[in-house]
């Protein structure tokens, strides 16, 4: 049984680009977030995605904006890139109905040059 | 912010228990505690979740104060492997604030 995989691993990118960060969630689940987590912080929160619209937004410009897809699967777009936006990028997912834990990915490293 | 306060780092030594304190004082009555860890250079990693009542699974177990104002981390017999950042998290239906964490050093 996968667990939830992110693609690319790495990425790197200048100033001012766009990038898309993807996502397959774990087998049966429905929910998708996203997460930034900065060198030496704990995973802030971006926004969940249900039944392919956005449920819930963190404190997060509208340059990160997402998408679901019918099978589940997420993007997470950041567009005109800043230095700041360097980070790893977690998607974890999840089953909507009931207390259910998120699982994770390993996550995008993005490096901003 | 997080509802939590951890200690920012821990010792154990390999093959003891592992006791990892969280306090939670702020819990409301439909929010859970939720326990992840994070190794270095991995996503965070799921371990237990309760309400109110001790929990125990493969990994470990969640001991939930009667007032529910902490809860404590137990792993039976760490090894060199569980080396990493543990994050308490309290949450309902919401999504996860990670504070900082501790840092559980396991030594040989």
């Amino acid at each position: 049984d996968a667990g939830v995989t992110q693609s690319p691993t790495h990425l790197i990118k200048t100033r001012g680009q766009q990038v898309t960060l993807r996502c397959s969630p774990k087998s049966g689940h429905d929910t998708v977030s996203w997460y930034q987590q900065a060198l030496g912080q704990g995973p802030q929160f971006i926004f969940q995605y249900y039944e392919e619209e956005e449920r819930q937004r963190g404190n997060f410009p509208d340059r990160f904006s997402g998408h679901q897809f019918p099978n589940y699967s997420s993007e997470l777009n950041v567009n005109a890139l800043l230095l700041g936006d360097s980070a790893l990028y977690l998607c974890a997912s999840s089953y909507l109905r009931g207390v259910q834990p998120q699982h994770f990915g390993d996550g995008t490293r993005l490096s901003i040059l | 912010d997080a509802k939590t306060t951890q200690p920012p780092s821990m010792d154990c030594a390999e093959g003891r228990a592992a006791n990892l304190p969280c306090n939670h004082s702020t819990i409301s009555g439909n929010e859970y505690v939720y326990w992840y860890r994070q190794i270095h250079s991995q996503g965070p990693q799921y371990i237990i979740h309760g309400l109110k009542n001790n929990e125990t699974n493969e990994m470990a177990s969640l001991i939930i104060t009667e007032d529910r104002k902490s809860s404590t981390l137990i792993l039976p017999h760490a090894t060199l492997r569980d080396t990493a950042v543990y994050y308490c998290i309290v949450t309902g239906n919401t999504p996860l604030v990670f504070g900082k964490g501790t840092r559980l050093s396991v030594i040989a």
